[in-house]
């Protein structure tokens, strides 16, 4: 069973600190991986794709992937209120095409 | 562009009662997606279509049925409603012919319930 682990949280966070978010993965032969940010009542909204190891900067946010650990992040910078929300993580699975979910990190940003 | 869309937004059956939820996308993409979502349990694959023509299983399909009527409408149907698919369900969509193209983007979701 392929699966995506997120620890459920709540992660608190002061605002104007980093957040960092966590992810592991069951299946070496996942190649992308994606987060997605899910406002309480909202559908999942994509914030940040990762194809390679290593950084990717967008703006605040910043992933990271280790292939070698199985292992994915994403960095929030100087956290704001408004980033208070449930980040799901996601691995693509190049065996059926499919996404294979984590159920989520509920993270709040208190000011 | 609307991208994804979905009716209704909120619905209550009683059990046994049938119904469809629509999905439509008007981003030209090929393949479509309808999840589950439950509190504390991510999101879960009901059935997909890779592309128009074709559907497949996911890994919760047992009480549902779904037609892809065209490129830009996949529906999901429940005949016979049960209180275990109270749920939110959101519709997806994916563009395999982009660059990579494996990110999915999600319609706002129809929020059912069934006393």
């Amino acid at each position: 069973q392929k699966e995506v682990e997120q620890n459920s949280g709540p992660l608190s966070v002061p605002e104007g600190a980093i957040a960092s978010l966590n992810c592991t993965y069951s299946d070496r032969g996942s190649q992308s991986f994606f987060w997605y940010r899910q406002y309480s009542g909202k559908s999942p909204e994509l914030i940040m794709s990762i194809y390679s190891n290593g950084d990717k900067e967008d703006g605040r946010f910043t992933a990271q992937l280790n292939k070698a650990s199985q292992y994915v992040s994403l960095l929030i910078r100087d956290s704001q209120p408004s980033d208070s929300a449930t980040y799901l993580c996601a691995a693509f699975m190049d065996s059926n095409y499919q996404l294979i979910w984590g159920a989520g990190t509920k993270l709040i940003i208190k000011p | 562009n609307a991208g994804v869309t979905q009716t209704p937004k909120f619905q209550v059956l009683k059990t046994g009662q049938s119904m469809t939820l629509q999905c439509a996308q008007d981003m030209n993409h090929n393949s479509m997606y309808w999840y589950r979502q439950d509190p504390g349990m991510g999101l879960r694959l009901i059935y997909y279509s890779a592309s128009e023509g074709t559907t497949d299983k996911g890994e919760v399909p047992n009480g549902y049925n779904v037609s892809r009527l065209n490129k830009r409408e996949f529906s999901l149907r429940l005949e016979s409603a049960a209180p275990s698919q109270t749920s939110v369900y959101f519709c997806a969509s994916r563009n395999t012919q982009a660059l990579g193209g494996y990110e999915q983007y999600f319609g706002p979701g129809t929020r059912l319930t069934v006393t």
